[in-house]
Parts: C-alpha cells; sequence; structure tokens
C-alpha cells in the first residue's frame, strides 16, 4: 500500500484566499483524521471520521475551517478565508477499528503558508 | 482533559549510549499508550503502541513501558545511532477509544 497520501505537500496563499487541503487514507482503514502542528502548539486533532461520519469536530478551530469525507477513500479540509495564523502543517492520518484502538499511520504533511 | 508531558524537551547524546525518554499524563484511564518518530520535514511514524493492559512493548533497539498508575511512560532506546535522532512523541487517548492527545516531544540528537 502507498500509505496516506497527502496533496499538495505545500501550498503558499493569500490572506482571504480559499485552501482545499486533500487526503486518501490508507485502504480498509476506517478511521480518518485530521492534524495540525506548529511550533508553539504542537500537534493538535481537529477532526475525526469514522465510517465517514464527522465523530469529533471539535478542535476545529473556527467556521472558517470545514472538512468533508464524501466517501472512504477520500478527505478535504477547506479553510475560508485564509489568514497568517492558519499558517502550520496539516497532517491526515488514517486506522483501523477507532479513535486509537490500532496504530495510526501518517501522511507526509501539507506545509501551509498564508501571506 | 488529558495532558502529555515529556520531559526533557531536546537531547544530544554521544553515538552508542543507551537513553531513555519520558512521557507523563494525567488521565489514568487510558486504552493505550503510542510512541513516534517525526523526521525532520516528514509525517509521524508509529514505534510502539502498548495496549493498557501490557506493561511493556519490545522492537528491537527500542523499548517501551508503561506505568498507568503513576501515569508514565518510558521509551529506552539502547546503544544509539545517529539515524535515531529525530523527534520522539508519545500520544495516549482522552479515555477509553477516544482521539490521541500528544505530547510536544523530545527531541533527540545522537552525535557520531
Amino acid at each position: 500500500d502507498a500509505g496516506v497520501i497527502q496533496s499538495p505537500r505545500h501550498e503558499v496563499t493569500e490572506m482571504g484566499q480559499e485552501v482545499t487541503l486533500r487526503c486518501k487514507p490508507i485502504s480498509g482503514h476506517n478511521s480518518l483524521f485530521w492534524y495540525r502542528q506548529t511550533m508553539m502548539r504542537g500537534l493538535e486533532l481537529l477532526i475525526y471520521f469514522n465510517n465517514n461520519v464527522p465523530i469529533d469536530d471539535s478542535g476545529m478551530p473556527e467556521d472558517r475551517f470545514s472538512a468533508k469525507m464524501p466517501n472512504a477513500s477520500f478527505s478535504t479540509l477547506k479553510i475560508q478565508p485564509s489568514e497568517p495564523r492558519d499558517s502550520a502543517v496539516y497532517f491526515c492520518a488514517s486506522s483501523f477499528g477507532g479513535a486509537s484502538k490500532n496504530e495510526q499511520f501518517f501522511g507526509p504533511g501539507t506545509r501551509l503558508t498564508v501571506l | 482533559k488529558q495532558e502529555v508531558t515529556q520531559i526533557p524537551a531536546a537531547l544530544s547524546v554521544p553515538e552508542g549510549e543507551n537513553l531513555v525518554l519520558n512521557c507523563s499524563f494525567t488521565d489514568s484511564a487510558i486504552y493505550n499508550l503510542q510512541w513516534f518518530r517525526q523526521d525532520p520535514g516528514k509525517g509521524l511514524t508509529s514505534l510502539l503502541l502498548i495496549q493498557s493492559s501490557q506493561r511493556e512493548q519490545t522492537s528491537g533497539r527500542l523499548n517501551a513501558s508503561l506505568d498507568k498508575s503513576s501515569g508514565r511512560s518510558t521509551l529506552y532506546i539502547a546503544a544509539s545511532q545517529p539515524g535515531d535522532s529525530a523527534t520522539y512523541l508519545c500520544a495516549v487517548p482522552t479515555s477509553g477509544n477516544t482521539p490521541l492527545v500528544f505530547g510536544k516531544g523530545t527531541r533527540l540528537s545522537v552525535i557520531a
């Protein structure tokens, strides 16, 4: 398996623009996680899906952030409008069996810079 | 609310030395504990997962222990190598089978 795939790997945009991050989880995994990593706050969970249904979105910082999982093999995280403080590395991870029962496998991340 | 602390934040050791990384958590009602490795500019790689019923887990030169009652875990790395240089993070669920809460990691440098 190719592992968790994320695109783009790098994104530079201007404040106010819409940003869409994409994730393809490992085939057969039924749990998907979006994280954000910054130097100041470390790794934070934004939202967690199980069987394509959002289970916990308490980490989504504002209404500017939204996430979807239309099917078992694809998810998006959208920021509209983007702000400089959204600059971070965004990771997608997947696992089988729930939020923390089994190992999580991480994608390579998307480094977002908002100017 | 689960909080995870890792000490030290950074560590530099000469090649060949055995070392211990520490992780503590505030809520001991955990399902399991996971240790991850993160190389610069890369995603996280799972190293070890210890179930709450286990005391330790081993993989090669890595050994992780878990003491639920005291809210602590250690990651022991034997005979360290320059290739072990990375940031090591531990993570636990808030409770039961819930999403992971991560520590901020220990940045390890192994000097040849």
